[in-house]
């Protein structure tokens, strides 16, 4: 199954744009691109998905490199309720399995 | 619209007493449903989805067991709790096609004594 890698932690200043990276060598070229987002004591959230293109929704973007070796979720004005853990995901195209890392801890700075 | 229920919101159990953890789903048909656990300060760990009624997989071998009675309906139990099945249980729900993604409840906080 392929597996992503992301930074433990990552701070940012609020109001100002954050940029959270996620690596994902191995993807296969149907695996789609899913994050998720998590507060402390809830179950995570779904942020965005894509497979090829950059993707905007009213939470966030999704920059998906050209290779799709690696994508970045895009927060572009982080505010004190986008603290939380960020999780990057592959959609496993053979089966039914989401496989969640540890996620990148985003903290947000007043 | 889509809601999934999950309860209770809080457990504390024995080591050695049964568990039955209930998750149902509302405004779909047909669902694929999970089932997740999350150690403190860790991610989360499948240990069980369903693409239908009685059909079950295991992704991790362990004292626990999941069903599936009704479409809209998920269920974790034990036998017999231990120590390290202390957790924060997550129930999730996806539709049936691919590549869309999952929602999830609001989670059971297991505390073993």
């Amino acid at each position: 199954d392929a597996k992503t890698t992301q930074p433990n932690s990552m701070e940012s200043n609020e109001e100002e744009p954050v940029h959270l990276p996620c690596n994902h060598s191995t993807i296969s070229g149907t695996d789609y691109i899913h994050w998720y987002r998590q507060l402390p004591s809830q179950g995570p959230e779904y942020v965005i998905h894509g497979l090829t293109s950059n993707v905007n929704n009213r939470m966030a973007s999704l920059a998906i490199a050209e290779d799709r070796k690696s994508s970045t979720l895009i927060l572009h004005r982080a505010t004190l309720r986008d603290a939380a853990v960020y999780y990057c995901i592959l959609r496993d195209d053979t089966g039914n399995q989401f496989y969640f890392g540890t996620g990148t801890s985003l903290t947000v700075i007043p | 619209s889509q809601t999934i229920h999950q309860w209770p919101a809080t457990l504390v159990q024995p080591v050695g007493s049964p568990l039955s953890l209930e998750c149902t789903v509302e405004g779909t048909s047909n669902p694929n449903l999970y089932w997740y656990r999350q150690a403190a300060g860790r991610g989360l760990q499948l240990l069980f989805y369903s693409v239908g009624i009685g059909q079950i997989s295991s992704e991790v071998p362990q004292n626990l067991s999941a069903s599936r009675p009704q479409d809209r309906q998920f269920i974790l139990s034990s036998k017999k709790l231990l120590l390290s099945d202390s957790g924060f249980y997550l129930c999730a729900w996806s539709p049936g096609q691919q590549y869309q993604p999952q929602h999830f409840g609001d989670g059971t906080r297991l505390s073993i004594l």
